[in-house]
Formats: C-alpha cells, sequence, structure tokens
C-alpha cells in the first residue's frame, strides 16, 4: 500500500513567483496537513483539511493557500515567494480528523532564490 | 509559553546507554501524545504514540505520559548508532491540530 507521495521532490523558485505543491495521501485516509519545517526547527503547522473543508488554520500569510480535492488529495499553493519560504513542505495524513498519529510523505524542498 | 517545548540541547550517548527525551506541552485538554524520529534529510517519522497516563514500551523505545504535569518523555534502551537522528514530540491540541516541538538531536557514540 502506497504510503503518502509529494510531489515535487526538489524545487527551485525565484523570489516573487508562485508554486503548487501536491500530495496524496494514504488511501483511506481522509485527513491531509500542511507544514513548513526550517532548519533546526520542528514543522510548523500551515493548513488541516478533512472531507475536502479547511479544519484549520496556522499563523501564516495569505500568499499560502490550499485545498483537497473529491479524491482527498490536496495542493498547497505559494504566492510572491520569498527567500523566508525556502523550507522543506511536509504532507501529514491521517485517517480521521484530531485522532491518531499523522504518516508523513517524504516532503518538498523548496528553495527561493 | 510554546504550545510544545523540548528544550535540551543535541544529547550525546555512548552506544549501548539509555537516551531520555522530555517534552512539555501547554493545552490541557490535550489527548494523544506522539514521538516522531528525523533522520537528517528526511521526514519525520512516528515511532511511538501514547495516549493514557503510565508508560509505553515498543521494543526499545518506552513512551511516559504525566497529564496532570503535561509532561511526555521518551527513553531509548540500548541505544545504536542507527537511533541517531532529531526526535520530535508531537502533540493534538484541543483544535485537533498536531503541534510539534523543535526537536532534540540525538547522537549515538560507537
Amino acid at each position: 500500500d502506497a504510503g503518502v507521495t509529494q510531489s515535487p521532490t526538489h524545487l527551485i523558485k525565484t523570489r516573487g513567483q508562485q508554486v503548487t505543491l501536491r500530495c496524496s495521501p494514504i488511501s483511506g485516509h481522509k485527513s491531509v496537513s500542511w507544514y513548513q519545517q526550517v532548519l533546526g526547527q520542528g514543522p510548523q503547522f500551515i493548513f488541516q483539511y478533512y472531507e475536502k473543508e479547511e479544519r484549520g488554520r496556522g499563523n501564516f500569510p495569505d500568499r499560502f493557500s490550499a485545498r483537497q480535492f473529491p479524491n482527498y488529495s490536496s495542493e498547497l499553493n505559494v504566492n510572491a515567494l520569498l527567500l523566508g519560504d525556502s523550507a522543506l513542505y511536509l504532507c501529514a495524513s491521517s485517517p480521521e480528523w484530531g485522532e491518531s498519529g499523522y504518516t508523513f510523505g517524504s516532503g518538498t524542498r523548496l528553495t527561493v532564490v | 509559553q510554546k504550545e510544545v517545548e523540548q528544550n535540551s540541547g543535541p544529547l550525546s550517548v555512548p552506544e549501548g546507554a539509555i537516551a531520555s527525551l522530555n517534552c512539555t506541552y501547554s493545552d490541557r485538554v490535550s489527548q494523544s501524545f506522539f514521538w516522531y524520529r528525523q533522520y537528517s534529510g528526511k521526514s519525520p517519522e512516528l515511532i511511538m504514540s501514547i495516549y493514557s497516563n503510565g508508560d509505553k514500551e515498543d521494543g526499545r523505545f518506552t513512551a511516559q505520559l504525566n497529564k496532570a504535569s503535561q509532561y511526555v518523555s521518551l527513553l531509548i534502551r540500548d541505544s545504536q548508532p542507527s537511533d541517531s537522528a532529531t526526535y520530535l514530540c508531537a502533540v493534538i491540541q484541543g483544535n485537533n491540530r498536531l503541534a510539534f516541538g523543535k526537536g532534540n538531536q540525538v547522537v549515538v557514540i560507537p
């Protein structure tokens, strides 16, 4: 059974550009969460979706947006990229909302130059 | 006060020794607690979950939870070089968000 898959694995963008990151949860998992992890820090919560509805948003600017599709896959969009957006972006899925441990994908390494 | 705190600096332990990691959390209604292991350049991997007060053992790992003190710990017995990684404490808060501490680096010295 496939785990959480994220694409792309690495990405280099220029300041001001826009980026879309993609995530496919484990089959049967209905909840998808996005996290940003900068070097030396723990993952920071960005968004959580459950049954295609946004259930939580972290302390990130409106340049960050996300959505969940009917097949429970998800996209994270970041507009007007800043150098400080360079980080590892992690997607995690869980069977339900607010229960059990989350399984993480391998992440997307975003570098903004 | 941070939601999840892991204050210890890097921990160096000899091979075969016990590594002890601590974590405190601020949200009193939290009911679900996790430890993740993260190797350098990789994503976090769930290694322990605990939901009730007391100890939970899984192989060489033991998680301890004290809800009254809002304290979670992880013991790694018979530490191996392959245990060298960053260990992240995570808590599902009352708003159903999974919040992480900043992590503790463990280095096992052969």
